[in-house]
């Protein structure tokens, strides 16, 4: 069965610096990963996907996310965190059979001005 | 842009109660999804649906029921309401092969 694993319930990052959000995952075939984010009170946002292509993928609000097929991760990126990215962060993977998506159980993080 | 709305921001309701989530998009999705939010857990999917009148069971069907009479709505029910149904609830839809779009989330308390 396809799954992903957060490892991390909390990262703690200051304004300014890079942050770093990991997933792992664990698929049989290729991979189609995906990150959302959930700010409070409200429902998931998409962030960016991996299906094909380039391992380093852009996504909204200047995150990116870096797939690596070896070390079956696909960790979230932000060169420099703002107060503002503090938020609930969901990895997740798409299961094909049936055809639905599976979530990690979500990193928090806060963003320290 | 793509809407997913969910009827209730907040319900409170009494044991044993009959609870109706509803949720409509109107983007003329063929997938909809029911999850479960709990802190800890992630999201957990209960049920789904990739047409009118067809429903699959996720990962924790148990207690739940679902209804998709018209494409653009898929209703959650607890026949039955218990307090470890309290929880969030988020509904979404979307081809999968892109992204899937969210609710804003229904919170329910049951006392």
């Amino acid at each position: 069965a396809q799954s992903v694993a957060q490892p991390e319930d909390q990262v703690n990052v200051a304004e300014g610096n890079p942050l770093t959000v990991k997933c792992t995952y664990s698929v049989s075939g290729n991979p189609y990963l995906f990150w959302y984010v959930q700010y409070p009170n409200r429902g998931l946002q998409f962030l960016l996907k991996y299906i094909t292509g380039d391992n380093l993928v852009k996504g909204s609000y200047g995150f990116e996310a870096e797939f690596n097929k070896s070390q079956t991760s696909f960790h979230l990126k932000k060169p420099s965190a703002l107060v503002s990215d503090s938020a609930l962060y969901f990895c997740a993977v798409r299961d094909m059979t049936p055809d639905k998506l599976i979530f990690g159980t979500g990193t928090r993080l806060q963003v320290f001005p | 842009d793509v809407k997913v709305t969910q009827s209730s921001r907040y319900l409170v309701k009494r044991t044993g109660e009959k609870v109706f989530l509803e949720c409509v998009q109107d983007m003329d999705h063929e997938n909809m999804f029911w999850y479960r939010q709990d802190p800890g857990l992630g999201l957990r999917l209960i049920y789904f649906s990739y047409d009118v009148k067809m429903k699959e069971k996720g990962d924790i069907p148990e207690g739940y029921s679902v209804s998709r009479e018209k494409k653009e709505r898929f209703s959650l029910i607890l026949e039955s309401a218990s307090t470890n149904q309290t929880s969030m609830y988020l509904c979404a839809s979307g081809p999968l092969n892109t992204e899937a779009f969210f609710g804003q989330g229904t919170r329910l308390t049951v006392v």
